[in-house]
């Protein structure tokens, strides 16, 4: 078993759409979640930033960490065609030293469609 | 610089020849990594270099893959007798690795490596 798992996708919805993208991983060390963003030929960014259990909410996005199933989402509300990316989630116990650690899943590739 | 710079931007080179890969990190990020990312693999870790202790060269696929980093900033990933299977995006990575959110990675655009 992979340390995390991610559905490649695609993943193809219309406009206006809710979205949910989804993580599940192995390791109950892992404190720290992530999502980045990666438009075609460009770097990944951070998208949203978590620590521990629960949710956070950024605009149109939320983030969800449920520890205790080992899983971890994002939704985008109200979708956009300029959503659309590949999104991968990553994870780590660690948020300063060894912090190379950091895990990431394939990525999900998301097309919104006007 | 305000990003994490790399270059080229798109390397095309034939099986066998070498390639240099350029990094130019965040200003004031202590860590630096490579990772390759090929399609449909994700995001696969490389090297990584912190200051000036050891760089930790696990990820590294084989003895023809390489990087240096000099006085700390600018990293150079060298890739010898290239094979067509070292075809991906390059990628590299900074970040401060202590204090709050000292694990969030900043990315550069990536060199995308293609071997004929």
């Amino acid at each position: 078993q992979k340390e995390v798992e991610q559905d490649p996708g695609p993943l193809s919805v219309p406009e206006g759409a809710i979205v949910s993208l989804n993580c599940t991983y192995s390791n109950s060390a892992f404190q720290y979640f992530m999502w980045y963003r990666q438009y075609s030929r460009k770097g990944p960014e951070l998208l949203m930033y978590t620590y521990s259990s629960g949710n956070k909410e950024d605009g149109r996005f939320t983030a969800q960490v449920d520890k205790s199933s080992k899983y971890i989402s994002l939704f985008i509300r109200d979708s956009q065609p300029s959503d659309s990316a590949t999104y991968l989630c990553a994870m780590s116990s660690h948020s300063g030293a060894g912090s190379y650690q950091l895990t990431f899943g394939k990525g999900t590739k998301l097309s919104v469609i006007p | 610089g305000a990003g994490v710079s790399q270059s080229p931007s798109n390397k095309v080179t034939e099986k066998g020849k070498d390639v240099e890969l350029r990094c130019d990190p965040i200003s004031g990020h202590t860590a630096l990594y490579w990772y390759r990312q090929s399609l449909g693999q994700g995001l696969e870790f490389l090297i990584y270099f912190q200051g000036n202790s050891a760089p930790d060269k696990s990820g590294l696929p084989s003895d023809r893959f390489s990087a240096e980093r000099t006085g700390g900033s600018v990293s150079t990933l060298t890739i010898q007798r290239t094979q067509q299977e070292d075809s991906a995006v390059y990628l590299c990575a900074s970040n401060k690795d202590r204090g709050a959110r000292g694990n969030v990675l900043t990315f550069g655009a990536g060199s995308r490596l293609t071997v004929l």
